[in-house]
């Protein structure tokens, strides 16, 4: 079946870096998504990676793909308050169709 | 340019009730999607109409039911309202040929739904 798994809850400082992981189940997934979730507001996209990527960088985040192992790890350098969300990973699994996993709330404290 | 936008934000049903949510697409895109988000977790596919057809379901019983208008807007019904029907319905839309195969979602702010 499909499944998409995160871990709950990173808290990390102003300026550090953040990394958040997700695994996948389905091998036949094509892309690969992360969006963010702020209070009260619907999901923004972050980024995406095709599946034959290994590693896709923009401005701050950095995604990782290890197909190998269906895992998927979103880094975010200089992480700041603002950052502070509920962050996605998702997987393809129809046309245009996405299973989202719980989601990963990431605290940043000053 | 205006996003995906969603009506009403916020509603108050009882159960046995009928709910009608409203969905226009962000402009440039025809194909609209609904996703169910309950509380805590993450977004589950309801779902897609495509040219005015649903086009793929998610695992949502019969009383969740859509339509999709020839302006790509869409609507959202639920019959029979459960207390488990709570949630955060989210629209997205995109383009079928968009993005280089890759379909980005666009998501509204969702209406949230209570009932009591």
């Amino acid at each position: 079946g499909e499944d998409v798994e995160q871990s709950l809850f990173l808290s990390v400082r102003e300026g550090d870096s953040s990394v958040i992981n997700c695994t996948y189940t389905d091998s036949s997934s094509t892309y690969l998504y992360w969006y963010k979730q702020e209070p009260g507001a619907g999901l923004q996209l972050l980024t995406y990676i095709f599946s034959n990527m290994d590693m896709k960088q923009d401005q701050r985040l950095t995604v990782l793909l290890n197909k190998k192992d269906k895992h998927l790890s979103l880094r975010i350098a200089d992480t700041q308050t603002g950052d502070s969300a509920i962050y996605f990973c998702a997987e393809r699994t129809g046309y245009s169709t996405l299973t989202f996993g719980k989601g990963t709330m990431l605290l940043v404290s000053p | 340019d205006a996003g995906v936008t969603q009506s009403p934000t916020h509603l108050i049903k009882t159960r046995g009730q009928q709910v009608t949510l409203r969905c226009s697409p962000k402009s440039g895109h025809d194909t609209v999607s609904w996703y169910q988000q309950a509380l805590g977790q993450g977004p589950q596919f309801i779902f897609q109409y495509y040219e005015e057809e649903e086009r793929q379901r998610g695992n949502f019983p019969d009383r969740f039911s859509g339509h999709q208008f020839p302006n790509y807007s869409s609507e959202l019904n639920v019959n029979a309202l459960l207390l488990g029907d709570s949630a955060l319905y989210l629209c997205a839309s995109s383009l079928v040929t968009g993005d280089s195969g890759a379909n980005v979602l666009t998501f509204g702010a969702g209406s949230r739904l209570t009932v009591l």
